[in-house]
């Protein structure tokens, strides 16, 4: 079984530029979650598509955008870069979300793609 | 708002000793923990959760967890420590219950295991 296939692993921008990045989901998980890690704040919370509807959203701004494909496929969107967008990008996928009431020992488990490292110059 | 905390930075702890990382969490409600582990330029991998019945759960690679309501806790615990279990270790928490669906995750813990 597939893992989560995030792409591109890097890459480097700078200031100004706009940025896409993908993400695979396992098969049949309709929850795709993405984290922004830094080494100053940590792991954050972006947003969390389900059945390709945004149905949750974290604290940052406009510029950071996404969607979900009837595929489950998802992608987030970075425009206007700044210096402090240079993270690393985590994608995860689960069944339902965190609050899915599926009784199996994998219910509201988050599983996590390798990442995506955008430097931004 | 919900949050967590990871209060030791770095854990060293000698080979075939036993390992503790603590957490401690603050939530609206009943709290869904888990515990992370993150690898050099890797994402991160699911180690255990405690979402409801016994305090103590167990997880992957002999690792376990105690969920302590009262004093909302739920430290990382493993019998023997391994060389391999070298890494980045996040507590995370979530409260469906109350509305929310995001993990919120502590600052992590490095673990350095000591041959």
């Amino acid at each position: 079984k597939a893992g989560v296939t995030q792409t591109p692993r890097y890459l480097i921008k700078t200031r100004g530029q706009q940025v896409t990045l993908s993400c695979s989901p396992i098969s049949g998980h309709r929850s795709v979650s993405w984290y922004q890690q830094t080494p100053g704040q940590g792991l954050q919370f972006l947003f969390e598509y389900f059945s390709e509807t945004q149905r949750n959203k974290g604290n940052f701004p406009g510029r950071f955008s996404g969607r979900q494909f009837s595929n489950s496929r998802s992608e987030m969107n970075v425009s206007t870069l700044e210096l402090g967008d240079s993270a690393l990008y985590l994608c995860a996928s689960s069944l339902e979300g965190l609050a899915g009431t599926t009784k199996f020992s994998g219910a509201n488990v988050l599983t996590f793609g390798a990442g995506s490292r955008l430097t931004v110059l | 708002a919900q949050s967590v905390a990871q209060p030791e930075d770095q854990v060293n702890v000698a080979e075939g000793n036993p390992l503790t990382v603590k957490c401690t969490y603050s939530v609206s409600g009943n709290p869904y923990l888990f515990w992370y582990v993150q690898y050099p330029n890797r994402g991160l991998q699911f180690l255990l959760k405690y979402i409801t019945g016994d305090n103590l759960v167990k997880g992957s690679y002999g690792f376990e967890a105690e969920f302590n309501k009262s004093q909302t806790s739920f430290h990382l615990k493993k019998p023997s420590a391994l060389v391999s279990d070298s890494a980045l270790y996040f507590c995370a928490v979530t409260a469906p219950g109350a509305g929310s669906y995001q993990l919120t995750f502590g600052k992590g813990t490095k673990l350095s295991v000591i041959p």
